[in-house]
């Protein structure tokens, strides 16, 4: 079975500097791995998606996330934070065989001016 | 465009009540999903309508009714229900063409609150 671990339920970092939001994966299977945001009282907004084109994903306001086989891990990366980044992002795998999502349990992620 | 819309934004019901949630689409996306979300939780799978049957009921209580009367519209009847059921409901639709590769689309959910 898939599952997806999000390693920090919060992130803070300082306006400018880089972003890093861990997530490891398990999967008897090359799966598709994506990222979402969600912006207070908002709907799930897709930053990026790996379905086994490119290992190196670029996403939409200058995110990206890289798969690592080896190391079963789909973390998403940005060089610097705006105060727009802060939210709640969540790393999701499909599920095998169905239209399923199995969601991360989510980070949030605080900008500091 | 990637648009999925929903009405209402917000609805304030008691548990007498009966309403209904309303989404569209208009990607030609042949997949439609309704969520549950609660505070500071990951979205919970409620529904999964593919080429509008529904092929997921993740043991939601009958309270919740999802009706899918044409591939762009995707409705949720609600009756009767209980205060914990207040949440943010989102919908979302997705290709529905690979079950390996499709990704989804959420909207901007309706905030449900029960009295």
């Amino acid at each position: 079975a898939q599952s997806v671990t999000q390693l920090d339920s919060h992130v803070s970092v300082s306006e400018g500097t880089p972003v890093l939001l861990r997530c490891n994966y398990s999967s008897s299977y090359s799966p598709s791995l994506f990222w979402y945001v969600q912006h207070p009282n908002k709907g799930l907004q897709l930053l990026l998606k790996y379905t086994s084109a490119a290992t190196l994903v670029k996403g939409i306001n200058g995110f990206e996330a890289e798969f690592k086989k080896s190391e079963t891990s789909f973390h998403l990366t940005k060089p610097s934070a705006h105060m727009s980044d802060a939210a709640e992002y969540f790393c999701v795998v499909s599920e095998e065989g169905t239209y399923k999502y199995i969601f991360g349990t989510g980070t949030r992620l605080k900008v500091l001016a | 465009d990637t648009e999925v819309t929903q009405t209402p934004k917000h609805l304030v019901m008691g548990m007498t009540n009966k309403k209904s949630l309303k989404c569209e689409q208009h990607m030609g996306h042949r997949a439609m999903y309704w969520y549950k979300q609660k505070a500071k939780k990951p979205p919970e799978l409620m529904f999964v309508y593919s080429y509008e049957k529904l092929s997921i009921n993740e043991s939601v209580p009958s309270r919740f009714s999802p009706e899918c009367p044409n591939s762009s519209l995707l409705n949720l009847h609600l009756h009767a229900l209980q205060p914990e059921d207040s949440a943010l409901y989102l919908c979302a639709s997705s290709p529905g063409t690979s079950v390996a590769w499709d990704t989804q689309y959420f909207g901007p959910g309706t905030r449900l609150t029960v009295l």
